[in-house]
């Protein structure tokens, strides 16, 4: 079985500040991880995905998430934030032979000016 | 191209009644997801159709709770005698295939309340 922790309900932040969101796992199987994005009233996307190969991966608006398996994580992190980043922000773990995503609990992120 | 759709948009319904929820997935894709999002909650795995059967339903709480896909394509939850606690916004998802690498595409999801 695997689970997934968000450390943090919700993060503030001033805009143009830095942001890091951490997220943890327990799995006995290697897995898949990804991070999904809920912008308000809109239904989630896929923000970045880990699936093998260099252990930092990049989105297209400036996140980045790095993968740390001796750490079981997978922090997301932008060094500079916007008020359109203002979300929630799910860390979620697929497992190898399953098609099921394991969703943590989110973090909602607050940017203010 | 169309995403997920899910209909309705938001469901009201007295407890002990039953409803459907339709999930209508992208064009093409075999594997249909259904999952669970109580507020303050991420989403929880319900069941998952490749094709017309379902791979996995370990996620359905009881067997109120029952989702059908008869034709590949669309389809069905299904919540028999509902509670309060069956509250929640219901999210459908769907990706090309069931393989480990392929994103899952997400609706806007049917917001339940059971009164």
């Amino acid at each position: 079985a695997q689970s997934v922790t968000q450390l943090d309900s919700q993060v503030p932040v001033f805009e143009e500040a830095p942001v890091e969101l951490r997220c943890n796992y327990s799995s006995s199987v290697s897995v898949y991880l990804f991070w999904y994005v809920q912008y308000p009233n809109q239904g989630l996307q896929l923000l970045l995905k880990y699936l093998s190969g260099s252990t930092l991966v990049k989105s297209i608006n400036g996140f980045e998430a790095e993968f740390n398996k001796s750490q079981t994580s997978f922090h997301l992190r932008k060094p500079s934030v916007h008020i359109s980043d203002t979300a929630e922000y799910f860390c979620a773990v697929r497992p190898d032979s399953w098609g099921k995503l394991q969703f943590g609990a989110g973090t909602q992120v607050v940017v203010t000016p | 191209g169309a995403g997920v759709s899910q209909t309705p948009s938001n469901k009201v319904t007295e407890k002990g009644k039953y409803v459907e929820l339709r999930c209508d997935p992208i064009s093409g894709h075999t594997a249909l997801y259904w999952y669970r999002q109580s507020l303050g909650q991420g989403p929880e795995f319900l069941i998952y159709f490749q094709g017309t059967g379902a791979a996995d339903d370990s996620g359905l709480p009881n067997d109120r709770f029952f989702a059908v896909r008869p034709e590949g394509s669309v389809s069905t939850l299904k919540i028999q005698r509902t509670e309060r606690g069956d509250s929640a916004v219901y999210l459908c998802a769907s990706s090309p295939t069931g393989t480990r690498d392929n994103e899952q595409f997400f609706g806007p999801g049917t917001r339940l309340t059971v009164l």
